[in-house]
């Protein structure tokens, strides 16, 4: 069966740090894979997808990035953090046919 | 553009009592439909969903949905609420044109009063 990891679970990062969120994929090859953002009291916004590796598009414009290195590893960056990156990270894989999510990252920049 | 709209932010049910949760979409033809839940700091998990065929489609934990293509509606209910089932729900369609991603309302936060 297929299954989604993410991690970390939990993330404090100062202000102007780095940031690398980790999810991979199991049981499918070449998955569409997706990060989403939900920040407090909002829905969720679409960051970035990927078709397929090195295949990565953006949907809004923000200070952060994404890598797919491998088929099934999907990586959120950034270079320096800003408080309004502070939010609910998720991950998937899927399509319009449904989506498997991540169990998240809860990310506080302070 | 295609856009999915919970007019809910919050909803408050007894429990044992009835559940409906209303969600509307815009969408040029028929989209896939789906309902998640999340529970807090958790992700989201697929309640039900529709693709075709009949318009009432049965879920997990009790829930269903009925489509109606007249309203561009989706609306999830459920017969009797739990205490467990005061959660986040999130309605979102999918495109089955272009490139698939599904697009998701703001959602509903279920509370459950005893």
């Amino acid at each position: 069966s297929q299954t989604i990891h993410q991690w970390p679970a939990t993330l404090v990062q100062p202000v102007g740090s780095p940031l690398s969120l980790e999810c991979t994929v199991e049981g499918t090859s070449n998955p569409n894979l997706y990060w989403y953002r939900q920040a407090a009291g909002r829905g969720l916004q679409l960051l970035f997808y990927s078709v397929g590796i090195g295949q990565i598009s953006s949907e809004v414009p923000q200070n952060l990035s994404a890598s797919r290195p491998q088929d099934r590893q999907f990586i959120l960056s950034s270079k320096k953090l800003l408080l309004s990156d502070s939010g609910f990270y998720l991950c998937a894989w899927g399509g319009s046919y449904g989506y498997t999510f991540g169990s998240g990252t809860r990310l506080t920049v302070v | 553009a295609q856009s999915v709209t919970q007019p809910d932010i919050h909803i408050t049910v007894s429990e044992g009592a009835s559940l409906e949760l209303r969600c509307n979409y815009s969408y040029g033809a028929t989209p896939y439909l789906f309902w998640y839940v999340q529970s807090p700091g958790q992700g989201l998990q697929l309640l039900l969903k529709y693709f075709s065929g009949d318009t009432l489609v049965q879920g997990i934990k009790g829930f269903e949905a009925e489509f109606k293509r007249s309203q561009s509606s989706f609306n999830l209910r459920k017969p009797s609420v739990h205490w467990s089932d005061a959660a986040e729900y999130f309605c979102a369609v999918g495109l089955n044109t272009g490139f698939q991603k599904l697009v998701f309302g703001t959602g509903t936060r279920l509370l459950v009063s005893p």
